[in-house]
């Protein structure tokens, strides 16, 4: 089982949808989490940090849930710049004060279209 | 004023050559990693350097190795290519205090092909 699992798609929605991808993580000990953004032949960028609480960021609004080991980004009013692959982050061990080991998931591929 | 940048952005080469990517932040971050994304899009991580030191090392072949002369550059040399080494190469640096709320930031990518 890989440690961290996504629905590649893509999942391909019109401009204004609301739009919602899933991840799941095998270890249970995995401490915080994360959303990145890869465009097409581009670096990955940070999107934003999930937490247990849940957080949204504009028109972007992550869930986690612990007990199922299960990790949620929700885009509302999609537009035309969302098209990138989404790659779910878990991090899954650190060494005081120096790094921290992530591990990313294959990644879900979004195309809005007009 | 790029944060993160490696190069080169293309490397097209031989089997059996020997060839290193070069990286540089200027983010006055700690820790630096490089981490290769294969042909399916599974970003992996490689090697980890804090100030100069290896700290992560993933059971990577030791054609592969990394030289940190600074905190702020980590290469890496690639001896005796083979075609599965083919893929992109992305540096990536974060502030290196470790934690839950370390965040990575990353080069443009090296895109290797091994011929």
């Amino acid at each position: 089982r890989k440690e961290v699992e996504q629905d590649p798609g893509p999942f391909n929605v019109p401009e204004g949808a609301t739009v919602a991808f899933n991840c799941t993580y095998s270890n249970s000990a995995s401490q915080s989490f994360f959303w990145y953004r890869q465009d097409c032949r581009k670096e990955p960028k940070l999107l934003m940090s999930v937490y247990s609480s849940g957080n949204e960021d504009g028109r972007f609004t992550a869930q986690l849930n612990r007990a199922s080991q299960y990790i949620s980004l929700l885009i509302r009013d999609s537009k035309l710049s969302d098209s990138a692959t989404y790659l779910c982050v878990v991090n899954r061990g650190w060494w005081a004060g120096t790094a921290s080991k992530l591990t990313f998931g294959t990644g879900t591929r979004l195309q809005v279209t007009l | 004023d790029t944060a993160v940048s490696q190069t080169p952005k293309y490397l097209v080469t031989q089997m059996g050559n020997d060839k290193s990517i070069k990286c540089e932040q200027n983010l006055g971050h700690d820790t630096m990693y490089w981490y290769k994304q294969d042909s399916k899009k599974f970003l992996k991580i490689m090697f980890s350097y804090n100030n100069k030191e290896l700290i992560i090392n993933e059971t990577v072949p030791n054609r592969f190795s990394p030289k940190s002369p600074d905190k702020a550059h980590l290469n890496l040399h690639i001896n005796s290519l083979e075609l599965g080494d083919s893929a992109v190469y992305f540096c990536a640096s974060s502030q290196g205090r470790g934690g839950p709320d370390e965040k990575l930031f990353f080069g443009s990518g090296t895109q290797l092909s091994v011929l």
